[in-house]
């Protein structure tokens, strides 16, 4: 089973920042597997980016993901004060099945 | 607009069965394979299992195989979860959510989840 690993756990920025949140698998993955979400406290997630870097539907331009093989990032160019949060990334596997990282806290600094 | 509701979360002892359901409404419920996620209190997610659209296939995680069942009416347009034999670690928030998968030009697949509802909370407790 593979493993996604994200760093760092916690990560304190002030809105207008830059923010780079690492996903790193324990074995290859396809790009087209990887995809993230965002968590607000007491909210269910909601999907950010599918296939490593396609936008879904509705998500702001500042949100980009990029990466091959076992590393993986997400970018929030310019942070707004709504984007504080919990970001997970999730790779499907065959069978099928899926595994999420365990998250990476994006707090105000 | 997508509208997923969960419904049927308490209080369980241990060993005890609960059934969840989750409502689906603003998209073409029988056109799409469903899943159900979990995240136990202050922790991360877990996919729990996966039906597909016409209740054809199911899948599970090693975690719930042989005691939870997957299953959907697509003419009341619901998705449900029995679980038996609860333990304490399944405590957590369910969640349902749909299924978003498809292929790039390039012939690359891609599978994930769009739309999630509000969750259920299941409390396994003596």
């Amino acid at each position: 089973e593979i493993v996604l690993t994200q760093s760092p756990g916690t990560l304190s920025l002030s809105p207008g920042e830059r923010a780079t949140l690492s996903c790193r698998a324990s074995q290859s993955v396809s790009s087209s597997y990887l995809a993230w979400y965002q968590q607000k406290t007491g909210q269910a997630p909601r999907l950010l980016i599918y296939g490593a870097s396609s936008r879904a539907t509705g998500i702001p331009d500042r949100f980009s993901g990029s990466g091959s093989g076992t590393d993986f990032t997400l970018t929030i160019s310019r942070l707004e004060p709504e984007d504080f949060a919990v970001y997970y990334c999730q790779q499907y596997g065959s069978s099928p099945r899926y595994t999420f990282g365990q998250g990476t806290k994006l707090e105000i600094k | 607009q997508v509208q997923l509701v969960e419904s049927g979360g308490g209080v369980v002892q241990p060993g005890g069965s609960l059934r969840l359901s989750c409502a689906a409404s603003g998209f073409t419920f029988s056109s799409y394979d469903m899943h159900w996620v979990r995240q136990a209190p202050g922790k991360g997610l877990e996919w729990v299992a996966f039906i597909r659209y016409d209740g054809s296939n199911e899948y599970y995680a090693d975690s719930v195989k042989g005691r939870f069942t997957i299953s959907r009416d697509n003419s009341k347009n619901t998705l449900y979860l029995q679980m038996n034999r609860l333990r304490a670690e399944d405590t957590a928030v369910y969640y349902c959510a749909k299924d978003f998968s498809g292929y790039y030009g390039s012939g690359s697949y891609y599978s994930c989840f769009d739309y999630w509802g509000q969750g259920t909370l299941v409390t396994v407790s003596s």
